[in-house]
């Protein structure tokens, strides 16, 4: 199993320029989550999907739009990238909510908006 | 209002000896859990332990246990034996419940980064 995946690693991108984050998971989860990381602010969610079909706002979801495209799916657009969007990306999933679930990490991506 | 709190920036320890992290968190959910989550410098997110809100006993998983004072609404990571491959950043998380949806997400901390000296 691969986990969790990624792409891409590493990306910089141009103020106004468009670009979209893709995760997947081969875990069978049912939840998924996109979350930025900031020096000095630990990890904030952006957006989540409890489930396939649902999409839902986290803290700081201004700016991103995202794509639950199937079980295995979840993807990070930004439509119209400014530079307070450089960041560290995490996608995760979780089999669902209840007593003892964990969220499994992706690498994360590194993006830079110049 | 800040929901997980991690008062310490940084801490040093030294190789073999024991260190406690702290993280005070705040919710008027009667059920909730309280996860740690360990960031090498390669980036990865890892989970570490987990403790549910009516656990009686506190977690531990290998050379990690977890303090769990519910009164005080404290959930300290307590690494016994620190090692060098310890050294990395240390997030506390809490799982914050929907009451509409059901639904629960993490919330984070802001991180201790932990440096372990030979």
């Amino acid at each position: 199993n691969a986990g969790v995946t990624q792409t891409p690693k590493f990306q910089v991108l141009k103020t106004g320029q468009s670009m979209t984050l893709q995760c997947a998971q081969d875990m069978n989860h049912n939840s998924m989550y996109w979350y930025r990381q900031d020096p000095g602010m630990g990890l904030r969610l952006i957006y989540y999907s409890a489930s396939e079909g649902t999409t839902d706002k986290g803290e700081v979801p201004n700016g991103y739009n995202v794509s639950r495209l199937n079980k295995r799916e979840f993807s990070l657009r930004l439509e119209s990238a400014a530079p307070s969007q450089t960041s560290v990306y995490f996608c995760a999933s979780s089999e669902g909510y209840g007593s003892g679930y964990e969220q499994y990490f992706g690498p994360g991506t590194r993006l830079t908006v110049t | 209002a800040q929901k997980i709190t991690q008062t310490q920036p940084g801490m040093f320890v030294q190789e073999k000896e024991a260190v406690t992290l702290d993280c005070t968190y705040d919710t008027s959910d009667q059920s909730y859990g309280l996860f740690w989550y360990k960031q090498p410098s390669s980036g990865e997110m890892i989970f570490l332990i987990y403790q549910g809100s009516y656990d009686e006993q506190n977690a531990t998983e290998g050379r990690y246990s977890l303090n769990f004072q519910k009164a005080r609404k404290s959930a300290n990571l307590v690494i016994s034996a620190s090692q060098l491959g310890d050294s990395a950043m240390y997030f506390c998380a809490m799982r914050e419940g929907n009451r509409n949806t059901g639904f629960q997400k993490l919330v984070f901390g802001t991180g201790t980064r932990l440096l372990v000296s030979p």
